[in-house]
């Protein structure tokens, strides 16, 4: 199964707050986590990426907390600001497999 | 260039007619993706080529689909006898070695 579940589809967080956005994966042969952030009118931008050797890659105020054995990760963005409203995914992929499966999406909304 | 570029950035078109999309990866990149993503969904796979082969056409929704890449660097995505329920954003993506992959802006196609 090459699904990549998402949640929440909406989030809105006060500035300043902690935005958290989770995923769920069933393939076990993935083994590449990135999160794409995507503004109106744009294309994705690769944000924050993640592989199962570790658990947990921060940069910056954005983290990806990973959980092997429950197959999920998640993003946590500290400190949100309204320049992070945007469209959030998630993704995974496996080697040899070179397409990258997405999630649904999250519609991050930030207020002052 | 310096990024993923596509053109048209927006297309209107009516049913019934025939659409090309082009993109120009990233200098040097081997690998080029096709994504489609309706209003408000995540993204969809479309086509995967690593040089001008496409190894994984898979997601190609039907026979009027159809996407070719030359010289190992363009690539044009052609939709034959459009229908309305083509109308979403056509994203092209390449990338180098690795999983990670860059957007472009993407093509929006409206089909009226």
């Amino acid at each position: 199964q090459q699904q990549v579940k998402q949640s929440p589809q909406s989030l809105i967080v006060q500035k300043g707050g902690i935005s958290i956005i989770n995923c769920a994966y069933e393939n076990t042969a993935f083994d590449y986590f990135p999160w794409y952030q995507q503004f109106p009118g744009k294309g994705p931008a690769l944000l924050i990426a993640i592989r199962p050797d570790v658990s947990e890659k921060k940069e910056g105020r954005f983290t990806i907390s990973f959980n092997k054995s429950a197959k999920q990760f998640s993003l946590h963005i500290m400190d949100s600001q309204p320049g992070d409203s945007a469209t959030y995914f998630c993704a995974a992929s496996d080697f040899g497999n070179e397409k990258l499966t997405f999630g649904t999406g999250t519609r991050l909304t930030i207020i002052p | 260039g310096a990024g993923v570029s596509q053109s048209p950035s927006n297309k209107v078109t009516e049913k019934g007619k025939d659409v090309e999309l082009r993109c120009d990866p990233i200098s040097g990149h081997t690998a080029l993706y096709w994504y489609r993503q309706s209003l408000g969904q995540g993204l969809e796979f479309l086509i995967y080529f690593q040089g001008n082969s496409a190894p994984d056409k898979s997601g190609l929704p039907s026979d009027r689909f159809s996407a070719e890449r030359t010289g190992g660097s363009v690539s044009t995505l052609t939709i034959q006898r459009t229908q309305q329920e083509d109308s979403a954003v056509y994203l092209c993506a390449s990338s180098a070695d690795g999983p990670t992959i860059y957007f472009g802006e993407g093509s929006w196609l409206t089909v009226v």
